[in-house]
Protein backbone atom coordinates (compact mmCIF):
# COMPACT_ATOMS: atom_id res chain seq x y z
CA UNK A 1 0.00 0.00 0.00
CA UNK A 2 1.06 3.42 -1.07
CA UNK A 3 1.97 6.05 2.26
CA UNK A 4 -0.18 8.95 0.55
CA UNK A 5 -2.75 7.92 -1.89
CA UNK A 6 -4.89 10.11 -4.15
CA UNK A 7 -8.11 8.93 -6.71
CA UNK A 8 -6.17 10.54 -9.87
CA UNK A 9 -9.76 11.71 -11.32
CA UNK A 10 -9.65 13.26 -13.24
CA UNK A 11 -12.90 15.35 -11.95
CA UNK A 12 -14.87 16.95 -14.35
CA UNK A 13 -17.69 18.80 -13.18
CA UNK A 14 -19.98 21.83 -13.93
CA UNK A 15 -19.30 25.11 -12.73
CA UNK A 16 -21.57 25.71 -9.71
CA UNK A 17 -21.16 21.89 -8.62
CA UNK A 18 -19.92 20.51 -5.51
CA UNK A 19 -16.81 18.32 -5.54
CA UNK A 20 -14.77 16.11 -2.91
CA UNK A 21 -12.06 14.44 -2.95
CA UNK A 22 -10.53 11.97 -0.52
CA UNK A 23 -6.87 11.05 0.50
CA UNK A 24 -5.75 7.81 2.19
CA UNK A 25 -2.46 7.55 4.20
CA UNK A 26 -1.14 4.48 5.77
CA UNK A 27 0.48 5.86 9.08
CA UNK A 28 -2.26 5.73 11.90
CA UNK A 29 0.70 8.06 13.54
CA UNK A 30 0.91 11.19 11.25
CA UNK A 31 0.56 14.02 12.36
CA UNK A 32 0.00 16.83 9.73
CA UNK A 33 -1.99 17.27 6.92
CA UNK A 34 -2.35 19.70 4.17
CA UNK A 35 -3.77 20.41 0.50
CA UNK A 36 -1.79 22.02 -2.09
CA UNK A 37 -2.81 23.29 -5.90
CA UNK A 38 -1.11 22.85 -8.74
CA UNK A 39 -1.89 24.53 -11.79
CA UNK A 40 -0.59 22.76 -15.07
CA UNK A 41 3.46 23.36 -15.40
CA UNK A 42 3.16 25.60 -12.24
CA UNK A 43 4.57 24.86 -9.08
CA UNK A 44 2.68 23.48 -6.13
CA UNK A 45 0.71 26.27 -3.91
CA UNK A 46 -0.32 26.14 0.06
CA UNK A 47 -3.95 25.71 0.02
CA UNK A 48 -4.93 24.95 3.27
CA UNK A 49 -4.05 22.73 6.46
CA UNK A 50 -6.11 20.37 7.67
CA UNK A 51 -7.07 20.85 11.41
CA UNK A 52 -8.16 17.76 13.70
CA UNK A 53 -11.92 19.68 14.22
CA UNK A 54 -12.02 20.41 10.46
CA UNK A 55 -11.34 23.50 8.92
CA UNK A 56 -13.05 25.78 6.28
CA UNK A 57 -11.66 28.68 4.08
CA UNK A 58 -14.53 30.35 2.04
CA UNK A 59 -15.52 27.45 -0.41
CA UNK A 60 -13.24 25.37 0.58
CA UNK A 61 -13.59 23.05 3.83
CA UNK A 62 -10.76 19.92 4.89
CA UNK A 63 -11.47 17.06 6.96
CA UNK A 64 -9.54 14.70 8.63
CA UNK A 65 -10.95 10.85 9.44
CA UNK A 66 -8.18 9.76 11.86
CA UNK A 67 -10.15 5.97 12.36
CA UNK A 68 -10.15 5.92 8.52
CA UNK A 69 -7.27 7.33 7.80
CA UNK A 70 -7.75 10.08 4.89
CA UNK A 71 -8.33 13.66 4.51
CA UNK A 72 -10.67 15.31 2.36
CA UNK A 73 -10.93 18.54 0.40
CA UNK A 74 -15.09 19.69 -0.46
CA UNK A 75 -15.10 22.57 -2.85
CA UNK A 76 -18.31 24.21 -3.08
CA UNK A 77 -19.73 26.31 -6.04
CA UNK A 78 -17.31 25.65 -8.10
CA UNK A 79 -15.47 28.16 -10.47
CA UNK A 80 -13.61 27.45 -13.56
CA UNK A 81 -10.31 28.68 -11.95
CA UNK A 82 -10.55 25.93 -9.67
CA UNK A 83 -9.50 23.49 -12.21
CA UNK A 84 -5.97 22.12 -11.15
CA UNK A 85 -4.50 19.55 -9.44
CA UNK A 86 -4.96 19.10 -5.73
CA UNK A 87 -2.22 17.44 -3.74
CA UNK A 88 -2.54 16.19 -0.80
CA UNK A 89 0.69 16.18 1.57
CA UNK A 90 1.20 13.99 4.77
CA UNK A 91 3.93 14.78 7.71
CA UNK A 92 4.62 11.67 9.55
CA UNK A 93 6.20 11.37 12.92
CA UNK A 94 9.91 10.89 12.22
CA UNK A 95 11.15 14.49 12.92
CA UNK A 96 13.14 14.42 9.39
CA UNK A 97 11.78 15.84 6.24
CA UNK A 98 11.87 12.30 4.76
CA UNK A 99 8.43 12.30 6.84
CA UNK A 100 6.65 15.00 4.24
CA UNK A 101 4.91 12.77 1.31
CA UNK A 102 3.24 14.06 -1.73
CA UNK A 103 0.16 12.33 -3.26
CA UNK A 104 -0.10 11.89 -6.67
CA UNK A 105 -2.85 14.22 -7.24
CA UNK A 106 -6.23 14.81 -8.46
CA UNK A 107 -7.19 16.29 -11.36
CA UNK A 108 -10.31 18.85 -11.65
CA UNK A 109 -11.31 20.47 -14.60
CA UNK A 110 -14.63 22.68 -14.13
CA UNK A 111 -16.71 22.88 -17.58
CA UNK A 112 -18.44 26.18 -18.21
CA UNK B 1 9.43 40.58 -1.87
CA UNK B 2 10.00 37.73 0.29
CA UNK B 3 10.27 34.15 -1.78
CA UNK B 4 12.25 31.42 -3.77
CA UNK B 5 13.59 32.07 -6.91
CA UNK B 6 14.81 29.38 -9.04
CA UNK B 7 16.56 29.59 -12.44
CA UNK B 8 17.10 29.02 -14.90
CA UNK B 9 13.39 28.26 -16.43
CA UNK B 10 14.21 26.29 -18.93
CA UNK B 11 17.36 23.91 -19.37
CA UNK B 12 18.67 21.76 -22.32
CA UNK B 13 21.66 19.33 -21.02
CA UNK B 14 23.90 17.38 -23.59
CA UNK B 15 25.19 13.79 -22.69
CA UNK B 16 27.85 13.29 -20.26
CA UNK B 17 27.34 16.79 -19.30
CA UNK B 18 26.36 18.29 -15.29
CA UNK B 19 24.34 21.23 -15.31
CA UNK B 20 23.68 23.15 -11.95
CA UNK B 21 20.07 24.56 -10.97
CA UNK B 22 19.91 27.39 -8.59
CA UNK B 23 17.97 27.69 -5.69
CA UNK B 24 17.51 30.55 -3.79
CA UNK B 25 15.13 32.13 -1.05
CA UNK B 26 14.69 34.93 1.37
CA UNK B 27 12.39 33.99 3.91
CA UNK B 28 14.73 32.92 6.59
CA UNK B 29 14.04 29.38 6.25
CA UNK B 30 15.78 26.88 7.74
CA UNK B 31 15.15 23.73 5.70
CA UNK B 32 15.31 23.89 1.97
CA UNK B 33 14.78 20.72 -0.54
CA UNK B 34 15.20 19.51 -3.89
CA UNK B 35 12.20 17.66 -5.50
CA UNK B 36 11.84 16.07 -8.92
CA UNK B 37 8.07 15.64 -10.51
CA UNK B 38 7.65 13.62 -13.82
CA UNK B 39 4.59 13.78 -15.72
CA UNK B 40 1.27 12.78 -13.94
CA UNK B 41 3.26 11.94 -11.23
CA UNK B 42 3.75 13.48 -7.58
CA UNK B 43 6.69 14.90 -5.90
CA UNK B 44 9.70 12.88 -5.12
CA UNK B 45 12.56 14.18 -2.87
CA UNK B 46 15.74 14.16 -4.28
CA UNK B 47 18.08 15.55 -1.48
CA UNK B 48 17.19 18.21 1.26
CA UNK B 49 18.79 20.21 3.71
CA UNK B 50 17.69 21.45 7.55
CA UNK B 51 20.92 24.06 8.58
CA UNK B 52 23.19 25.33 6.68
CA UNK B 53 26.50 22.93 5.99
CA UNK B 54 24.18 19.81 6.15
CA UNK B 55 22.10 18.10 3.77
CA UNK B 56 20.89 14.40 3.54
CA UNK B 57 19.54 12.09 0.51
CA UNK B 58 16.08 11.80 -0.09
CA UNK B 59 14.32 8.61 -1.91
CA UNK B 60 16.02 9.38 -5.54
CA UNK B 61 19.39 10.87 -4.77
CA UNK B 62 21.59 8.50 -7.32
CA UNK B 63 22.95 10.98 -10.32
CA UNK B 64 22.33 14.11 -8.02
CA UNK B 65 24.28 16.28 -5.90
CA UNK B 66 23.67 19.43 -3.80
CA UNK B 67 25.59 21.65 -1.43
CA UNK B 68 24.34 24.09 1.23
CA UNK B 69 26.97 26.77 1.91
CA UNK B 70 24.89 29.30 2.58
CA UNK B 71 21.47 29.82 4.55
CA UNK B 72 20.09 31.37 0.65
CA UNK B 73 21.34 29.22 -1.69
CA UNK B 74 20.88 25.38 -2.35
CA UNK B 75 21.59 24.43 -5.96
CA UNK B 76 21.10 21.46 -7.23
CA UNK B 77 23.47 19.85 -9.82
CA UNK B 78 22.55 17.24 -12.13
CA UNK B 79 25.10 14.91 -13.11
CA UNK B 80 26.07 12.95 -16.12
CA UNK B 81 25.40 9.59 -14.08
CA UNK B 82 21.41 10.49 -14.07
CA UNK B 83 20.17 8.71 -17.00
CA UNK B 84 16.92 10.06 -17.28
CA UNK B 85 16.87 13.65 -16.49
CA UNK B 86 14.32 15.10 -18.01
CA UNK B 87 11.55 16.35 -15.62
CA UNK B 88 10.25 19.32 -13.61
CA UNK B 89 12.80 20.21 -10.87
CA UNK B 90 11.35 21.96 -7.87
CA UNK B 91 12.96 23.79 -4.72
CA UNK B 92 11.01 24.55 -1.57
CA UNK B 93 11.92 25.84 1.75
CA UNK B 94 10.11 25.60 5.36
CA UNK B 95 10.67 27.31 8.38
CA UNK B 96 11.84 23.46 9.97
CA UNK B 97 11.34 20.30 9.15
CA UNK B 98 9.04 19.33 11.87
CA UNK B 99 5.25 20.02 10.53
CA UNK B 100 5.76 22.77 8.45
CA UNK B 101 4.00 23.35 5.21
CA UNK B 102 6.52 24.24 2.25
CA UNK B 103 6.89 27.23 -0.12
CA UNK B 104 7.55 26.56 -3.93
CA UNK B 105 9.85 28.08 -6.40
CA UNK B 106 8.27 28.10 -9.73
CA UNK B 107 10.38 25.42 -10.95
CA UNK B 108 13.08 24.74 -13.44
CA UNK B 109 12.29 22.02 -16.71
CA UNK B 110 15.12 20.10 -17.87
CA UNK B 111 15.17 18.16 -21.26
CA UNK B 112 18.10 16.29 -22.83
CA UNK B 113 18.93 17.64 -26.01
Amino acid sequence: RKEVEQDPGPFNVPEGATVAFNCTYSNSASQSFFWYRQDCRKEPKLLMSVYSSGNEDGRFTAQLNRASQYISLLIRDSKLSDSATYLCVVIQPSGSARQLTFGSGTQLTVLP
Amino acid sequence: DGGITQSPKYLFRKEGQNVTLSCEQNLNHDAMYWYRQDPGQGLRLIYYSQIVNDFQKGDIAEGYSVSREKKESFPLTVTSAQKNPTAFYLCASSISTINQPQHFGDGTRLSIL
